[in-house]
């Protein structure tokens, strides 16, 4: 298996522009869940699918963080309009089972997202 | 808030075991201790988690004290590719609790 896979893996947008972010989870798991970590904030969960509804999107800083994830295999976290104090690393992950039973979560490479 | 503390960073020599300890005082009974860790430029990796009791995998061992106030992730022959940011979390396995990612330590293999 490929594991998490996101895209792109660097991104340099600015100000203003829409911004969005793919993720693959690994096939066969039905929880996926997007995290954001910069320097000052460390790692903080953002929102989390399962069985591709989203459950608790409480993590999402603003109205202008969006995610969806229209079927098994695909999921994406939408920025408009980004700003400079979106830039951070944004890991997706994805677990074989549901949320409430635990099972280790398989982070991808991450994106690095840089707005000027 | 992270429900952990950890040292910000330590040091290990290479080939020596490494002891990363987490105190974790206000652990409800159900709650699990879970450690991943974090690769330069990579995204976290889990290691191991445990309950109560000790536990051993390829690549740690997890030790727990018996009031569970506490616990040491040990890497019993630390290697250069070790260096990372290692996070002690804790959280239940059947609650709709979140994965809270404190500021872990930074574990430093030295040649």
């Amino acid at each position: 298996d490929a594991g998490v896979i996101q895209s792109p893996r660097h991104e340099v947008t600015e100000m203003g522009q829409e911004v969005t972010l793919r993720c693959k989870p690994i096939s066969g798991h039905n929880s996926l869940f997007w995290y954001r970590q910069t320097m000052m904030r460390g790692l903080e969960l953002l929102i989390y699918f399962n069985n591709n509804v989203p459950i608790d999107d409480s993590g999402m800083p603003e109205d202008r963080f969006s995610a969806k994830m229209p079927n098994a295999s695909f999921s994406t976290l939408k920025i408009q309009p980004s700003e400079p104090r979106d830039s951070a690393v944004y890991f997706c992950a994805s677990t074989p089972t549901g949320y409430l039973t635990y099972n280790e979560q398989f982070f991808g490479p991450g994106t690095r997202l840089t707005v000027l | 808030d992270a429900k952990t503390t950890q040292p910000p960073s330590m040091d290990c020599a290479e080939g020596r075991a490494a002891n990363l300890p987490c105190n974790h005082s206000t652990i409800s009974g159900n709650e699990y201790v879970y450690w991943y860790r974090q690769i330069h430029s990579q995204g976290p990796q889990y290691i191991i988690h445990g309950l109560k009791n000790n536990e051993t995998n390829e690549m740690a061992s997890l030790i727990i004290t018996e009031d569970r106030k506490s616990s040491t992730l040990i890497l019993p022959h630390a290697t250069l590719r070790d260096t990372a940011v290692y996070y002690c979390i804790v959280r239940a396995a059947n609650r709709d609790d979140k994965i809270i990612f404190g500021k872990g330590t930074r574990l430093h293999i030295l040649p």
